[in-house]
């Protein structure tokens, strides 16, 4: 059984960067494709990006200038870095496990709530 | 980006009901089509993917059909642990995208 457990700093000013790390417990780490979604508050889901094992990235245009995610296979982690940040990167952030290449999401993190505020 | 629109927005039912939700795509996605339900403080669950396949331990009252740019979520008989916001997905391309969210409240 997979399981996602993530953190980070929840409390943000405008102009810093957010930083969240996901660990994954369980089931195979190398073969898979790791994301990043969020959800501002009280609205729709956004697809962040993806990584695979290899480094190889795919990132949401509208964000691409922004994102950086890494993987560290040794730690069986990832993260993500949003530099920048405005208020309306207030959202929780989930990160998942993708089924394959840019597909569905089957195990979700529990969510990290990040505020940005001055 | 490929645009999901969900409808209605918001879906009031009883215990019972046979209820579906809508989700089209603003060009064909062949069945890319992945659905979630998500509860309040909570991750989305996934419970279908390739528009109609149910993932395992998914109640068989849920199901999916549809291709190309039109598909439904239809819920049999609603229970009352039924009751959340669900949420379409697209994974025929980058950049993946999600419809809006129905909200499905007890009537």
């Amino acid at each position: 059984q997979v399981q996602l457990q993530q953190w980070g700093a929840g409390m943000l000013k405008p102009s810093e960067t957010l930083s969240l790390t996901c660990a994954v417990y369980g089931g195979s780490f190398s073969g898979d494709y790791w994301s990043w979604i969020r959800q501002p508050p009280g609205k729709g889901l956004e697809w962040i990006g993806e990584i695979n094992r290899g480094g190889s990235t795919y990132y949401n245009p509208s964000l691409k200038s922004r994102v950086t995610m890494s993987v560290d296979t040794s730690k069986k982690q990832f993260s993500l870095k949003l530099s920048s940040l405005t208020a309306a990167d207030t959202a929780v952030y989930f990160c998942a496990r993708g089924y394959g290449s840019g597909s569905f999401y089957n195990y979700w993190g529990q969510g990290t709530l990040v505020t940005v505020s001055s | 980006d490929i645009q999901m629109t969900q409808s209605p927005s918001t879906l009031s039912a009883s215990v019972g009901d046979r209820v579906t939700i809508t989700c089209r795509a603003s060009q064909s996605i062949s069945s890319w089509l992945a659905w979630y339900q998500q509860k309040p403080g909570k991750a989305p669950k996934f419970l279908i993917y390739k528009a109609s396949s149910l993932e395992s331990g998914v109640p068989s009252r849920f199901s999916g059909s549809g291709s190309g740019t039109e598909f439904t979520l239809t819920i049999s008989s609603l229970q009352p642990d039924d009751f959340a916001t669900y949420y379409c997905q697209q994974y025929k391309s980058y950049s993946i995208t999600f419809g809006q969210g129905t909200r499905l409240e007890i009537k």
